[in-house]
C-alpha cells in the first residue's frame, strides 16, 4: 500500500543508547520531515529534507541527526538517548516543499527512554 | 504539581450538534492554513485547508473560517458524530515553502 511507513512502532531505550527510527515512502515525494509529539505540545519539527542529499534543521534538532541518501528513506538517528527524548515521533512526506500539496503522515513511533 | 501544557483543551459535544474548534495562529505573514485530525494511536490526517486570500471554505460537513485581522482560524463540524472524536490541530505555513507549524491541538469528545 502506498504511504509513509515508520518502524519500529514502539521502542524502549536506556539512557545513552543509540538507535535509528526508520521512515520510508513509496510516493516519490521530494519533501520529508520528522516531528515529535509531546503531551499538550502539538507537533514540533525536528529536521526536514526537500530532496535527496539536502537536509535542514527544524525547531528542536538537538540530539538528533538525519540524512537523505535516497528519495524514499529519511532515517532519524538518536546518538545518545536521553529521557527528554521520550515522545511519539511522526514522519511526514509531501510531493514538494509546498505544504499546499498536502502532508502524508506515518503512524508514528512511540519511544520511551529510561 | 501539575506540569503546564500537559493537558489539551477539550471540547465535549452531543452527537448531532455542531462543533466549533478554534485556533490562534502566530504569524501574520502566514499564507496557508490546514486542519488535521488525529485519532488515538494514528498519525494526523488532512481535513481541510484554506489560503489567506479566502475567509471561508467548505468541505463535506466541515467549514474553515479565517479571520486575518485577529489571526484566528476555526473549524466547524456539522452534525458531529462519534467518529469525529479525535484531537484536531491547526497548522500554518509561512511564505517561502517553509515547513508547516502546528498548533497544540484541541481534543473533541462526542457524547452519544
Amino acid at each position: 500500500n502506498a504511504g509513509v511507513t515508520q518502524t519500529p512502532k514502539f521502542q524502549v531505550l536506556k539512557t545513552g543508547q543509540s538507535m535509528t527510527l526508520q521512515c520510508a515512502q513509496d510516493m516519490n515525494h521530494e519533501y520529508m520531515s520528522w516531528y515529535r509529539q509531546d503531551p499538550g505540545m502539538g507537533l514540533r519539527l525536528i529536521h526536514y529534507s526537500v530532496g535527496a542529499g539536502i537536509t535542514d534543521q527544524g525547531e528542536v534538532p538537538n540530539g538528533y541527526n538525519v540524512s537523505r541518501s535516497t528519495t524514499e528513506d529519511f532515517p532519524l538517528r538518536l546518538l545518545s538517548a536521553a529521557p527528554s527524548q521520550t515522545s511519539v515521533y511522526f514522519c511526514a512526506s509531501s510531493p514538494t516543499g509546498d505544504p499546499g500539496f498536502g502532508y502524508t503522515f506515518g503512524s508514528g513511533t512511540r519511544l520511551t527512554v529510561v | 504539581g501539575e506540569s503546564v501544557g500537559l493537558h489539551l483543551p477539550t471540547l465535549s459535544v452531543q452527537e448531532g450538534d455542531n462543533s466549533i474548534i478554534n485556533c490562534a495562529y502566530s504569524n501574520s505573514a502566514s499564507d496557508y492554513f490546514i486542519w488535521y485530525k488525529q485519532e488515538s494511536g494514528k498519525g494526523p490526517q488532512f481535513i481541510i485547508d484554506i489560503r489567506s486570500n479566502m475567509d471561508k471554505r467548505q468541505g463535506q460537513r466541515v467549514t474553515v473560517l479565517l479571520n486575518k485581522t485577529v489571526k484566528h482560524l476555526s473549524l466547524q463540524i456539522a452534525a458531529t458524530q462519534p467518529g469525529d472524536s479525535a484531537v484536531y490541530f491547526c497548522a500554518e505555513n509561512y511564505p517561502g515553502n517553509t515547513p508547516l507549524v502546528f498548533g497544540k491541538g484541541t481534543r473533541l469528545s462526542v457524547i452519544a
